[in-house]
């Protein structure tokens, strides 16, 4: 049971290029989140999904587009990176039925972008 | 005002020393509330949560003011293993979906 994984975990992009985050759980949770960490600052909610198929804007979407084709992954794209995406990027899932609180994180995507 | 403000820190405490800190919220319907740890470049884990009549773990004890809108954390007998940054975090339900809202943290050390 890996519980929540991301790839990849460290990643530099020149302005203007895209790439594409993959969050894969094998835990069967239907809700998943998309959060990035900036220095001195808390976790900001980036988009979320709360089933196969569906996904929704969160706190800080702008520059960024997910999918949820499979229930156990959920993807984070940048078309077209900018110097303002330089973060740490977390995944994070839990199940229905179950409090917020009660998220497992993956560990993490370094990203920066020169 | 924000909706969570922690104190940075960083706080620089001795082995065994009792340490707390302090967290205030602007949302007052906030219903839950939680301290997180978060080790240096790893992802944040649940400590604790927070209840109304306030609750003990161990060396921990949270609790809850919601006349003034704050929660704290203290932390007896720190070890070392305690350095960390520890993240206050509640429930908001506004809206269609519920999410999480992330303090910025405070940075504990501590020293030998």
């Amino acid at each position: 049971n890996a519980g929540v994984t991301q790839t990849p975990k460290f990643r530099v992009l020149k302005t203007g290029q895209s790439m594409t985050l993959l969050c894969a759980q094998d835990m069967n949770h239907e809700y998943m989140y998309w959060y990035r960490q900036d220095p001195g600052m808390g976790l900001r909610l980036i988009h979320y999904s709360v089933g196969e198929g569906t996904t929704a804007k969160g706190e800080v979407p702008d520059g960024y587009n997910v999918s949820r084709l499979k229930k156990q992954n959920f993807l984070l794209g940048l078309e077209s990176a900018a110097p303002s995406q330089t973060s740490v990027y977390f995944c994070a899932s839990h199940k229905r039925g179950t409090g917020l609180y009660e998220q497992y994180f993956g560990p993490g995507t370094r990203l920066t972008v020169t | 005002r924000k909706e969570v403000e922690q104190d940075p820190g960083p706080f620089n405490v001795p082995e065994g020393a009792t340490v707390a800190f302090n967290c205030t919220y602007s949302n007052s319907a906030s219903q839950s509330f939680f301290w997180y740890r978060q080790d240096c470049r790893k992802e944040p884990k649940l400590l604790m949560s927070v209840y109304s009549s306030g609750n003990e773990d161990g060396r921990f004890t949270a609790q809850l003011n919601r006349a003034s809108q704050y929660i704290s954390l203290l932390i007896r007998d720190s070890k070392l293993s305690d350095s960390a940054t520890y993240l206050c975090v509640f429930e908001n339900y506004g809206g269609s979906q519920g999410n999480l809202i992330f303090g910025k943290g405070t940075k504990l050390s501590v020293k030998p």
